[in-house]
């Protein structure tokens, strides 16, 4: 079956130490997002690709670095730069970016937490 | 800047009783209004798109409406199963060249038997 597969499910982060949230789709999309979801708020736009080797900042890359090296994958790093990582984290792709207006599709998310 | 507002915040219904959530947007040029459905930890799962005022779209007892500054999710009788979170995004055409979505913060929708 094509989907998004995340991983992992729960992740827990110490105090100065970078994580690393994965993403793989077999959906042969070229365009991949990361948002972040808080309680009680919409879903926000960390990251974007829409091609290999190319990546643009969202609403609020600070403290967040991606990278695009296949077309199938898009991990998202979570630096110790982000103060307040605490959030479900939530991958989604779709066909093609910009003139597109095609549906985004998402996996089941990462939800992570600070120990 | 795009905006979108979902209301209520959260709706608590019987087993079978009809019931309508609105999302309100402002948005330059819009190219695409989303429904999506969320289940607790889980990922938001695609139900419509609507692209152009007067559109409607259906599925199963779902229905989606678009206004030219809303867009409304028709629930006809519903069933415990339809309990989840309902989000809408809206993509403007405006500024950026990028497929960005705007998200509202849902509608937790409750249906109790």
């Amino acid at each position: 079956d094509g989907g998004i597969t995340q991983s992992p499910k729960y992740l827990f982060r110490k105090e100065g130490q970078n994580v690393t949230l994965s993403c793989e789709q077999n959906l042969n999309h070229d365009a991949m997002y990361w948002y972040r979801q808080d309680p009680g708020q919409g879903l926000r736009l960390i990251y974007y690709s829409q091609i290999v080797n190319d990546f643009q900042k969202g609403d609020i890359a600070e403290g967040y670095s991606v990278s695009r090296e296949k077309k199938e994958s898009f991990p998202l790093t979570v630096t110790s730069a982000q103060k307040n990582p605490t959030a479900f984290y939530l991958c989604a792709s779709s066909p093609l970016a910009g003139y597109s207006n095609q549906p985004q599709h998402f996996g089941d998310g990462t939800r992570l937490s600070i120990l | 800047e795009d905006q979108v507002t979902q209301s209520p915040e959260a709706l608590r219904l019987q087993e079978g009783e009809s019931s309508s959530l609105n999302c309100s947007y402002t948005v330059s040029g819009l190219r695409g209004l989303f429904w999506y459905r969320q289940d607790p930890g889980k990922g938001p799962e695609f139900l419509f798109t609507l692209y152009s005022a007067g559109e409607e779209k259906e599925k199963e007892r779902l229905k989606a409406t678009l206004t030219k500054k809303e867009s409304f999710l028709h629930i006809t009788a519903p069933k415990p199963e339809d309990s989840a979170t309902y989000l809408c995004a809206v993509q403007g055409a405006g500024g950026t060249s990028y497929g960005k979505l705007t998200f509202g913060q849902g509608t937790i929708l409750t249906v109790h038997p």
